[in-house]
């Protein structure tokens, strides 16, 4: 149980252009995912908390035009990164919260975007 | 000073070994504690939480000490396998979680 996909798994894609990630809870309902970043030899950055049917909490130095956040059931979560540049090359990485459950978080697989 | 710190390693540990890292926090507040284990361009693996007194499983072995503000990992008979980033992570009453760096671990043959 508590299984998370995330698609796609690896994208390149052209500056300027907008990426999409998809995050679903397969096996389990999630009334909160989060959305992080890690860029090579860091630590996990989270850059924001969905909840379902409400607006994103974004952290602070992260712009919610620039990676809009949906929520909109209670088993998918998406971040669609907007105009990307180079910069936002990184690993992206949702987890999601079971509801009802403790603190614990489990991680989606992970998506490797590219700019080029 | 960051949340949650961790020795960044590597500890550089032969096969078969115990190896034990500790990982502090700083909100007294905090409610729940994990180790996660993440391999190198993976997602992060929720390894076992951490319970107040403490818990076992298999050869590793976790630990909470409030009154000193860290939790601890413990690894006996280390596995060639067990080469990875650990990271502990804990939370408050709002489900986010708070990371630490993660501690990098190399098993040699």
């Amino acid at each position: 149980g508590a299984v998370v996909s995330q698609h796609p798994s690896w994208v390149i894609c052209k500056s300027g252009t907008s990426v999409k990630i998809e995050c679903r809870s397969l096996d389990f309902q999630a009334t909160t995912m989060f959305w992080y970043r890690q860029f090579p030899k860091q630590s996990l950055m989270l850059m924001a908390t969905s909840n379902e049917g409400s607006k994103a909490t974004y952290e602070q130095g992260v712009e919610k035009d620039k990676f809009l956040i949906n929520h909109a059931s209670l088993t998918l979560s998406t971040l669609t990164v907007t105009s990307a540049h180079p910069e936002d090359s990184s690993f992206y990485i949702c987890s999601a919260r079971q509801s009802g459950a403790i603190n614990e978080q489990f991680f989606g697989p992970g998506t490797r975007l590219t700019v080029l | 000073r960051k949340e949650v710190e961790q020795d960044p390693g590597p500890f550089n540990v032969p096969e078969g070994a115990t190896v034990a890292f500790n990982c502090t926090y700083s909100n007294s507040a905090s409610q729940s504690f994990f180790w996660y284990r993440q391999d190198c361009r993976k997602e992060p693996k929720l390894l076992m939480s951490v319970y107040s007194s403490g818990n076992e499983d298999g050869r590793f072995t976790a630990q909470l000490n409030r009154a000193s503000q860290y939790i601890s990992l413990l690894i006996r008979d280390s596995k060639l396998s067990d080469s990875a980033t650990y990271l502990c992570a804990v939370s408050h009453s709002n489900y986010q979680l708070i990371w630490g760096a993660g501690t990098k671990l190399i098993i040699k043959p």
